[in-house]
């Protein structure tokens, strides 16, 4: 079956350190690839995507690049401010089918 | 993107009771989705939303327990029926873009059952 397996948090970092949060996929065929985000007391917002192999997904400094032979699309950013604490979700979607498998989400507190 | 909202934004039930939230989008769409983010845990989809047909269900949900309706175009609802404390969850109602490359979601129901 499809999977997504993200590191566990939460993940602590001071403003303007570099961040990078792990997820690796499972997937039969070739996915689209996402990273979600949900603020404190807010709903799920799409971040970045990626839909194929090699392709970087980036949006607000953030960046995740698609590799398909490492199966994984880490999230990184290279210097993270107080207000990206918040919920990070990667997240996959079978090419054809709109229908997503979420990890397990990592929290990310950024502290001044 | 397609803008949606939801109504409840939140609410406390009493076990036994059933709520129906109500998701509502500013464009048409063929296709929603219904999803459950239990506390702490990850979003898990209920099931998929047809216009004209019934619901399709992911396994371990059921008509039942979480009827769905899907009238038109631009609006669904997600019924919780017989609720337990083991409901409490966010519930978000999301929709695919129009170049059906990504997907969407609702500001999400926040269901605190008692």
């Amino acid at each position: 079956g499809n999977s997504v397996t993200q590191m566990e948090g939460p993940v602590t970092l001071s403003e303007e350190a570099f961040l990078t949060i792990n997820c690796t996929y499972t997937a039969t065929g070739y996915p689209s690839l996402f990273w979600y985000v949900q603020y404190p007391g807010e709903g799920l917002q799409l971040l970045l995507k990626a839909t194929k192999a090699d392709d970087k997904g980036s949006n607000k400094g953030f960046e995740a690049t698609y590799r398909k032979e490492t199966t994984s699309f880490h999230l990184e950013k290279g210097s993270v401010q107080v207000s990206d604490s918040a919920v990070y979700f990667c997240a996959l979607a079978l090419s054809g089918y709109s229908t997503l498998t979420f990890g397990k989400g990592t929290m990310l507190l950024v502290s001044p | 993107s397609a803008v949606i909202s939801q109504k409840p934004s939140r609410d406390i039930c009493q076990r036994g009771t059933s709520l129906t939230i109500q998701c509502q989008v500013d464009s048409q769409v063929t296709m929603m989705f219904w999803y459950r983010q239990q506390p702490g845990q990850s979003l898990t989809l209920i099931a998929t939303a047809n216009q004209g047909s019934e619901a399709t269900y992911e396994s371990g949900f059921v008509i039942d327990k979480f009827p769905i309706s899907r009238p038109n175009l631009t609006f669904s609802t997600l019924t919780v029926s017989n609720m337990s404390p083991e409901d409490s969850s966010i519930y978000l109602c999301s929709v695919e873009d129009g170049l059906r490359s990504s997907t969407h979601f609702g500001p999400g129901t926040r269901l605190l059952v008692l």
